[in-house]
């Protein structure tokens, strides 16, 4: 159940794209469908953006993807707002009724 | 849709404190749980996992055999009892809900408390 791997931080300018990048194994990230991100804003709670490695929960505005390829998974935020600016989790099914996630990665809006 | 936490507070090293989350607002017994928690300055980490049924669960390797996760889906409840404490597990603990309905788990959590806090200390 090692951590999944994430940057410590990434940053961009209002109405840029930026890519967070979630490292895993084939057990992990490659091994299921079920990778998922969260935003958690300062003192705020976690907040599902993306479910099943590409779904958006309803409400969730379509500057938010997901994707992945082999054992590393991506979220994409465009159209950068200063609201973004929160950290961002990774999260995926570890077998046996097991998640774990990333460290997570600070989202700076410059 | 609502979790509310409560249980947590000031716990010696080598105690136990039971955490209990109550869930309004959906069919509470149709869906798989989580407690998930949060120490102070560091990220998230997912504790443990219990089927809409109870019949699967699991836990991460730093609390094993140490907490155990159970749930009361007549009174729309899930606790998480915690004995051996460390220092360690000094975190914001928080219920989650899982997206999927039934036995179609999606292990992605839409539904959060406000947490409750654990503070392992001397």
């Amino acid at each position: 159940q090692s951590a999944l791997t994430q940057p410590r931080s990434v940053s961009g300018s209002p109405g840029q794209s930026v890519t967070i990048y979630c490292a895993g194994t084939d057990v992990d990230i490659g091994g299921s469908d079920r990778v998922s991100w969260y935003q958690k804003p300062p003192d705020k709670d976690p907040k599902l953006i993306i479910f099943d490695v590409t779904k958006r929960p309803s409400g969730v505005p379509d500057r938010f993807s997901g994707s992945r390829s082999g054992n590393t998974a991506s979220l994409t935020i465009s159209g950068l707002q200063g609201d973004d600016e929160a950290d961002y989790y990774c999260c995926a099914y570890g077998g046996s009724f097991s998640l774990v996630f990333g460290g997570g990665t600070k989202l700076t809006v410059l | 849709v609502h979790l509310v936490e409560s249980g947590g507070g000031l716990v010696p090293p080598g105690g136990s404190r039971r955490l209990s989350c109550v869930a309004s607002g959906f069919s509470f017994d149709d869906f798989a749980m989580h407690w998930v928690r949060q120490a102070p300055g560091k990220g998230l980490e997912w504790v443990s996992g219990t089927k809409w049924n109870s019949r699967v669960k699991d836990y991460a390797d730093f609390v094993k055999g140490r907490f155990t996760i159970f749930r009361d889906n007549a009174k729309n409840s899930l606790y998480l009892q915690m004995n051996s404490l460390e220092i360690e597990d000094t975190a914001l603990y928080y219920c989650a809900k899982d997206v999927g309905l039934g036995n179609d788990e999606k292990f992605a959590m839409d539904v959060w408390g406000l947490g409750t806090m654990v503070t392992v200390s001397s």
